[in-house]
């Protein structure tokens, strides 16, 4: 059975301070996906990692993507409050055919403190 | 571009009656559309994957009497959960996949807005 599991579950920052979200998974894989999600919404897309040292950088935000060790990161640069969200990263497992089913992970509640 | 919508965007219904939910791709014809399911607190859990003209696949555990999917063409699936009860209030997201061709093709999926289910 594929897991996917982050680390932390729960994150509180102060604005400013830097940390690292992490992203375990259990199969073969080459793309995973980072996505935000604020209380009562949808998901919006982050990043899309395709493959191994993968890294992609918006603003405040980098993603990384280790296939050998199925590891990604997810880095905050001096945290600011609009970054507090839920943050998820999912992975689509290789050779699942055609469907490109996604395998959430846990999810990562990001808390940034003034 | 890549816009999915939903609708209703959160209803309440009385227990013992269904609830239909529209997905709609707006501007792509998307062949597959995937139903996810998200709990208060907790990540997104898959519940079915919906192809276009063919019967959805629902993974283990999910109820495919009790949550119909139809995908009936490109830019539309419903979701209808049926004979609903409090334990079926929920989250209810919706994707869509714009299939470029090719087994190793580079799929993105495009996430609804949700659907808030309440049932009293």
């Amino acid at each position: 059975e594929l897991k996917v599991e982050q680390n932390p579950l729960f994150l509180s920052m102060q604005e400013g301070k830097n940390y690292t979200i992490y992203c375990n998974y259990s199969t073969t894989s080459d793309r995973l996906y980072w996505y935000r999600q604020d209380p009562g919404k949808s998901l919006e897309s982050l990043f899309v990692l395709l493959s191994n040292g993968a890294v992609k950088q918006e603003g405040r935000l980098m993603a990384s993507l280790d296939t050998k060790a199925r590891l990604s990161t997810l880095h905050i640069t001096a945290a600011v409050h609009d970054l507090s969200a839920t943050y998820f990263c999912a992975v689509d497992p290789l050779y699942s055919g055609a469907t490109n089913k996604l395998i959430f992970g846990t999810g990562t509640l990001l808390a940034v403190q003034p | 571009g890549a816009v999915v919508s939903q609708h209703p965007s959160w209803v309440i219904c009385k227990s013992g009656t269904s609830v239909k939910i529209e997905c709609r791709s707006l501007d792509f014809q998307a062949t597959t559309m995937f139903w996810y399911r998200q709990f208060p607190k907790q990540s997104l859990m898959l519940m079915a994957t919906s192809n276009e003209g063919s019967k959805a696949t629902y993974e283990q555990g999910v109820e495919k009497d009790k949550f119909l999917i139809n995908h009936a063409s490109l830019t539309l699936s419903t979701l209808t959960v049926t004979s609903a009860h409090p334990e079926d209030s929920s989250f209810y997201i919706c994707s869509a996949t714009l299939l470029a061709g090719g087994f190793f093709t580079y799929n993105e999926q495009f996430f609804g807005p949700g659907t808030r289910l309440t049932v009293l």
